[in-house]
C-alpha cells in the first residue's frame, strides 16, 4: 500500500513564525501535491512537484514555498506564518500516469495564533 | 487551466435510495480524468471512481457509477442504494492526461448526509 505521511496532524504556531510542513511518500512517485482545504471551498493546490527540485505554483502559492530536494520528501513553507493561513493541509502523491488516482496524507490542522 | 464546479453545498437522502452528486468540469485539455473521492469525518481521502475523456463507457465500481456526458461536461456521481456511512464530503476532480505535470483540480465538494 502506498503510504503518505505528514509530520504533524495538528500543529499551533504563532504569527510570524517561519514553519515547515513535511511530507513522505514511500512509492516512489514522480508527482507530489500540497493542498489546503477550507469549509466552503474544497481541496485549493498551493505547490505541485513532478520531480526532484522541480515545482509549479498552483492556484494559491502567496505566502508559501515549497523544497523538493529528495524524491520521497515534500517540504511546504510558511516564510512567515499568518492567521489567515489557518487551515487544513494535505499532501498527495501519484505516479506520472495519469489516469492514477492521487494517494493523501492524514493531513495536518495549522492554527496560526 | 482547469476548473470543476460542484453546485450543491449539501444534501440529504434517504437511506437505501439513490442519490447524484452534480460534478461539471472545464478544461482546454482533449485527454483527461475525472475522480471522485469521498472524505468522511476522519479526513482521510478515499478514491472511489475514475472516467477517463476517452472511455465510451461510464464507470462503475460497487454501488457508485458515474454519469459522464462528455458534450455538457459533466461528470455526476450516482451512489444507489445509500447507506449511513456514505455520510462524508465529496470531492470531484480533474487531471489533464497531456500535461506533464499532471495536475489535479478539485471542486468544492458536496456533503452528504443519509438519513435513517
Amino acid at each position: 500500500d502506498v503510504k503518505v505521511t505528514q509530520s504533524s496532524r495538528y500543529l499551533v504556531k504563532r504569527t510570524g513564525e517561519k514553519v515547515f510542513l513535511e511530507c513522505v511518500q514511500d512509492m516512489d512517485h514522480e508527482n507530489m501535491f500540497w493542498y489546503r482545504q477550507d469549509p466552503g471551498l474544497g481541496l485549493r493546490l498551493i505547490y505541485f512537484s513532478y520531480d526532484v527540485k522541480m515545482k509549479e505554483k498552483g492556484d494559491i502559492p502567496e505566502g508559501y514555498s515549497v523544497s523538493r530536494e529528495k524524491k520521497e520528501r515534500f517540504s511546504l513553507i510558511l516564510e512567515s506564518a499568518s492567521t489567515n493561513q489557518t487551515s487544513m493541509y494535505l499532501c498527495a502523491t501519484s505516479p506520472p500516469i495519469s489516469n492514477t488516482e492521487a494517494f493523501f496524507g492524514q493531513g495536518t490542522r495549522l492554527t496560526v495564533v | 487551466a482547469q476548473k470543476i464546479t460542484q453546485t450543491q453545498p449539501g444534501m440529504f437522502v434517504q437511506e437505501k435510495e439513490a442519490v447524484t452528486l452534480d460534478c461539471t468540469y472545464d478544461t482546454s485539455d482533449q485527454s483527461y480524468g475525472l475522480f471522485w473521492y469521498k472524505q468522511p469525518s476522519s479526513g482521510e481521502m478515499i478514491f472511489l471512481i475514475y472516467q477517463g475523456s476517452y472511455d465510451e463507457q461510464n464507470a462503475t465500481e460497487g454501488r457508485y457509477s458515474l454519469n459522464f456526458q462528455k458534450a455538457r461536461k459533466s461528470a455526476n456521481l450516482v451512489i444507489s442504494a445509500s447507506q449511513l456511512g456514505d455520510s462524508a464530503m465529496y470531492f470531484c476532480a480533474m487531471r489533464g492526461l497531456n500535461n506533464a505535470g499532471n495536475m489535479l483540480t478539485f471542486g468544492g465538494g458536496t456533503r452528504l448526509m443519509v438519513k435513517p
